[in-house]
């Protein structure tokens, strides 16, 4: 089982967003992926391996943690970051889980 | 450049069946894993099932075992979901997704358009 908190952050451009994602158990070699989807579109891996940035990601987009606790953070949010961002966890018994989001919206 | 292009919106009602599909472009089909992954109105993604279509080896989430059947035809570089009788309760979004991995990482790079399936009599 995965979680992520808060459920929706409210923040505004420039701000700097913090996103949490917790599993259930430890994630072995740091299987955990980040996706952000848009209103309309499928998700986007963001980050993979925890930490690592997918081709094309800025810079401003980072992931840290290990064990069961991870995060997402985004530096200087510009407008097109406002979107829902899911954690996914892979184990090698039970593959993919996804989390349920932290919807970022303009405050 | 990667490509998945799925089929376009469909519209069933309870009992039917349906299998939609996922079309693969840009590399080689058959040495990387699909995955299937139902999103419903609000929710969060939620995967259903992989297949590898090299050899067509499946794995399923428990929650959708029996529930659906997963497919590839290497031939036509394309993957397949289908239902033998749907309920109104498989109404979501359906996308496919192209599964990426390695020794330190698992995950699905590059996704389709997603297939909006609407079952109601």
């Amino acid at each position: 089982v995965v979680t992520q908190s808060p459920g929706t952050l409210s923040l505004s451009p420039g701000e700097r967003a913090t996103l949490s994602c917790r599993a259930s158990q430890s994630v072995g070699d740091n299987f955990l992926n980040w996706y952000q989807q848009k209103r309309g579109q499928a998700p986007r891996l963001l980050i993979y391996g925890a930490y690592k940035r997918a081709t094309g990601v800025p810079d401003r987009f980072s992931g840290s943690g290990s064990g069961s606790a991870f995060t997402l953070t985004i530096d200087r949010l510009e407008p097109e970051d406002f979107a829902v961002y899911y954690c996914q966890q892979f184990s090698r018994s039970s593959l993919f889980s996804f989390g349920p989001g932290t919807k970022l919206e303009v405050k | 450049e990667v490509q998945l292009v799925q089929s376009e919106v469909e519209v069933k009602k309870p009992g039917e069946s349906l299998k939609i599909s996922c079309q693969a472009s840009g590399y080689t089909f058959s040495t990387f894993w699909i995955g299937w992954v139902r999103q419903m109105p609000g929710k969060g993604p939620e995967w259903m099932g992989v297949i590898y279509p090299g050899d067509s080896q499946t794995r399923y989430s428990p929650s959708f075992q029996g529930q659906v059947t997963i497919s590839a035809d290497k031939s036509t570089n394309t993957a397949y979901l289908q239902w033998s009788s749907l309920k109104a309760s498989d109404s979501a979004i359906y996308y496919c997704a192209r599964r990426y991995t390695g020794s330190s990482w698992d995950y699905f790079d590059f996704w389709g358009q997603g297939t909006l399936v609407t079952v109601s009599s």
